[in-house]
Parts: C-alpha cells; sequence; structure tokens
C-alpha cells in the first residue's frame, strides 16, 4: 500500500530559528502533497498544496515566507517553519495521493514545540 | 458556519457496543465523502469512502451518506478498545484537480471501555 514518511516525529526548538520537515512517498510517486496543520481538538487545516516542479498553493492566510514549502521530486516535499514563535507550536501533517481513488495516505504528524 | 460540522465528544461506549458518529456540512457541491482514523499523535488513516449518497459497508464499518440532508454517518459495529480513536469526517468536491482538497471535521474522540 502507499505509504508516506514524515520526519522528524517532534521537534523543539528555540524561537527565532527554523525547521524543516520532510516528507516522503515511499512506494509511490506523487506529483501533489498536501501540508495541515492541527491544534488540539481542532480540524485539520490545509495549509497548502505542494506541486512537483512549481510553486506550491497557499491557503488564504498562510504566510509563504514563513511556511516555505519546496516539492523538488516526486517522492519528496519539505515544509520549512522560518524564525518560528511559540504561536507556531502545533502538530503538522503532510498527505499525498497514493494509487488508490482516493488515496489520501498521510505522514504520521510532526509535533514542533518553539520554546 | 463551518463548511463540515463534527461533535469534538468524547464519546465513551462500552465494549461491544455500535458506535454513531455523524457530520453535517453546509456545501451542497461536496460528491467524496471519508471517514479517518487518527490515533494519538498519529497521522489520519483512511476508513472508508463513498462517492455520492448510500450506504457502504467493510467489515464492521459502515459508512452512509444522505445528500438531500447534509448528513453522514460512521457505524462501528461489536466496538473494541482498540477502535478507541478520534474519528474525523472528510469531504471534497472531486477526485482531481483544483478542487480535490479535502475539508475535515473537528473529529470526534470515542473511547471503548472494557
Amino acid at each position: 500500500g502507499a505509504v508516506v514518511s514524515q520526519h522528524p516525529s517532534r521537534v523543539i526548538c528555540k524561537s527565532g530559528t527554523s525547521v524543516k520537515i520532510e516528507c516522503r512517498s515511499l512506494d509511490f510517486q506523487a506529483t501533489t502533497m498536501f501540508w495541515y496543520r492541527q491544534f488540539p481538538k481542532q480540524s485539520l487545516m490545509l495549509m497548502a498544496t505542494s506541486n512537483e516542479g512549481s510553486k506550491a498553493t497557499y491557503e488564504q492566510g498562510v504566510e509563504k515566507d514563513k511556511f516555505l514549502i519546496n516539492h523538488a521530486s516526486l517522492t519528496l516535499s519539505t515544509l520549512t517553519v522560518t524564525s518560528a514563535h511559540p504561536e507556531d507550536s502545533s502538530f503538522y501533517i503532510c498527505s499525498a495521493r497514493g494509487h488508490r481513488a482516493m488515496g489520501y495516505t498521510f505522514g504520521s504528524g510532526t509535533r514542533l514545540t518553539v520554546v | 458556519q463551518k463548511e463540515v460540522e463534527q461533535d469534538p465528544g468524547p464519546l465513551s461506549v462500552p465494549e461491544g457496543a455500535i458506535v454513531s458518529l455523524n457530520c453535517t456540512y453546509s456545501n451542497s457541491a461536496f460528491q467524496y465523502f471519508m471517514w479517518y482514523r487518527q490515533y494519538s499523535r498519529k497521522g489520519p488513516e483512511l476508513l472508508m469512502y463513498t462517492y455520492s449518497s448510500g450506504n457502504k459497508e467493510d467489515g464492521r464499518f459502515t459508512a452512509q451518506v444522505d445528500k438531500s440532508s447534509k448528513y453522514i454517518s460512521l457505524f462501528i459495529r461489536d466496538s473494541q478498545p482498540s477502535d478507541s480513536a478520534t474519528y474525523l469526517c472528510a469531504m471534497s468536491l472531486v477526485l482531481t484537480g483544483g478542487g480535490n482538497k479535502l475539508t475535515f471535521g473537528t473529529g470526534t474522540q470515542l473511547k471503548v471501555e472494557l
């Protein structure tokens, strides 16, 4: 089945530093990957759609200069949280569309804590 | 008003009970309806998906869609402690292209007790 690997699973960083999160499709090629953010007891909020070889499409209200997305290959998308602040602390999840018609496979998520 | 409404729970049931989880939505253009299960600190995993109205059954799980009422349900029969998780409904306009992004409910936290 389609597997999406996301690293790191959890990261603690100091305020003002940048953090990179990787999302890899292990057994399939993903031309499109999605990045979500989830606060406790809240829904997954789509941040951006990452397209291989082109610029990401950001949802309204998401700062593209703060959340840098790079999708340089068919199996890897990265999300970099730049100049992180405590309010950026959240659970970030990526997903990619696999082989099945509705195969939105999700990564295991990254718990980011900014101190 | 949110596009997708889902009671966050928590919902606590005894082992073996039938669980009913529901979502309502406002956008009548949604055509694809999904249920995801999310364990604590993990990414969601797809349980079931349905196109348009109707029922779909897979083992102990049954998904129902009533587009006329903009209401979807997930039933879990013979619930087990291992079913304890957060269940998220999600829906999309189309499968591919620009309208295929998923809109999620907030998730319902389910606890199945021994």
